[in-house]
């Protein structure tokens, strides 16, 4: 089955310490993007990616971190510097949007960072 | 500045009722919209979009209108389900810029 995944679905680490969530796709996509939702909030953009080894800061990327090796694998660090890093954290997934906007973004379950 | 915006946190309605969710947007530039549905603990999917060369695009139960001038879009749902009870994001696309802007979304009860 085509999809996007994400791991781990719950993740805890202590402050000061670095943390990487996995975001996977097999939808053959071109785009792909981190955003973090806080509660009772919208999707704030962090990072995206429209090719393979390019991507752009979105509104929020002060204290993350991305890389875009592979066009299947988009993973997120999140840093020390990060100041409120407990949030839930959405990957998605497009068909490259740079020429066109009409594509649809496929969503991972999310993972959920308590940092205590 | 939130160039999209979801005015009404929440909305309840009755089984069966006309549902209607707001979304006004500031970017003169943004040509394409689409909802998302979400619920707890899920990411969100996609349930309609509406290019803006378009004033109406209807899918089943689920009908987006778009007024390009008031810079304003609205998804009703109709008749409107138990089941549709979520949270509904608007979003706004810009041809270029590679990327989606959301709203904070607006949170549909539907009562039996």
């Amino acid at each position: 089955d085509g999809g996007i995944t994400q791991s781990p679905k719950y993740l805890f680490r202590k402050e000061g310490q670095n943390v990487t969530l996995s975001c996977e796709q097999n939808l053959n996509h071109d785009a792909m993007y981190w955003y973090r939702q806080d509660p009772g909030q919208g999707l704030r953009l962090i990072y995206y990616s429209q090719i393979v080894n390019d991507f752009q800061k979105g509104d929020i990327a002060e204290g993350y971190s991305v890389s875009r090796e592979k066009k299947e694998s988009f993973p997120l660090t999140v840093t020390s510097a990060q100041k409120n890093p407990t949030a839930f954290y959405l990957c998605a997934s497009s068909g490259t949007t740079l020429h066109k906007p009409d594509y649809e973004q496929y969503f991972g379950p999310g993972t959920r960072l308590t940092v205590t | 500045d939130q160039q999209v915006k979801q005015n009404s946190p929440s909305l309840s309605v009755q089984e069966g009722r006309i549902s209607i969710l707001n979304c006004d947007y500031t970017n003169s530039m943004f040509d394409y919209f689409l909802w998302y549905k979400k619920y707890p603990a899920e990411g969100p999917t996609f349930l309609i979009s509406i290019s803006s060369i378009k004033d109406k695009n209807e899918d089943g139960r689920f009908t987006v209108f778009l007024n390009k001038s008031a810079k304003h879009l609205s998804l009703h749902i109709v008749p409107s389900q138990p089941g549709d009870s979520a949270v509904y994001f608007c979003a706004a696309s810009e041809t270029h810029a590679g990327k989606s802007t959301f709203g904070d979304g607006t949170t549909l009860t539907v009562k039996p």
